[in-house]
């Protein structure tokens, strides 16, 4: 699986968008990009995926470069319990394809 | 909204002794993972599970370790002799047969060993 680099950590105010970046320069033609999070020493949590295209659901957009060798995660109205550490996750295209975790971005959200 | 369960919440071990976390994966899923995280450390793949089998395994998951689907609902993980360093959360999660799907995850077994 391709590695994803991240910044440590990131802060947002309430209400604001958040936008996350992540690289994955090595991305291969198969792979998708995925984004979980984790509050606490809670279970991770799915956020969103996408292979090229642009994608949005309730939770979040993800916005990933034509090359696609960079993604941005947007939360567009965070909240303080979008604290969070966020996983940018690229995965071989096969349903049982195991996650690989790296170290995340520490989100805070600040009142 | 279908979750992962997994039980117990926490488990208190002494060194040496065999304890299995329990997990009930989403219905319909028929994909299965565990993945542990020590304190303040990464989320770390142990296994994957499919069609009664193990479709891929990490190091860590040594033959101390085990994982079996017992009944049409169930989806344990067994570590024979435990150690100090099994001390973690550890992670249960499944996905449905799609491709390209994402993996839900259960809140977590802290196991504690002494």
């Amino acid at each position: 699986d391709a590695k994803t680099t991240q910044p440590p950590s990131m802060d947002c105010a309430e209400g604001r968008a958040a936008n996350l970046p992540c690289n994955h320069s090595t991305i291969s033609g198969n792979e998708y990009v995925y984004w979980y999070r984790q509050i606490h020493s809670q279970g991770p949590q799915y956020i969103i995926h996408g292979l090229k295209n642009n994608e949005t659901n309730e939770m979040a957009s993800l916005i990933i470069t034509e090359d696609r060798k960079s993604s941005t995660l947007i939360l567009p109205h965070a909240t303080l319990r979008d604290t969070a550490v966020y996983y940018c996750i690229v995965r071989k295209g096969t349903s049982y394809g195991k996650l690989t975790f790296g170290q995340g971005t520490i989100l805070t959200v600040h009142p | 909204e279908p979750e992962v369960t997994q039980t117990p919440s926490h488990q208190v071990t002494q060194m040496g002794q065999e304890v299995i976390l329990r997990c009930v994966p989403i219905s319909n899923h028929l994909y299965f993972y565990w993945y542990r995280q020590i304190l303040g450390q990464k989320v770390e793949f142990l296994v994957s599970f499919y069609n009664n089998e193990i479709s891929e395994k990490s190091e860590i998951f040594d033959d101390q370790f085990s994982v079996e689907r017992p009944d049409g609902s169930n989806f344990t993980l067994k570590i024979r002799s435990t150690k100090l360093e099994d001390s973690a959360m550890y992670f249960c999660a499944s996905s449905d047969p799609g491709v390209y799907t994402e993996a839900f995850f259960g809140q977590g077994t802290r196991l504690t060993v002494v």
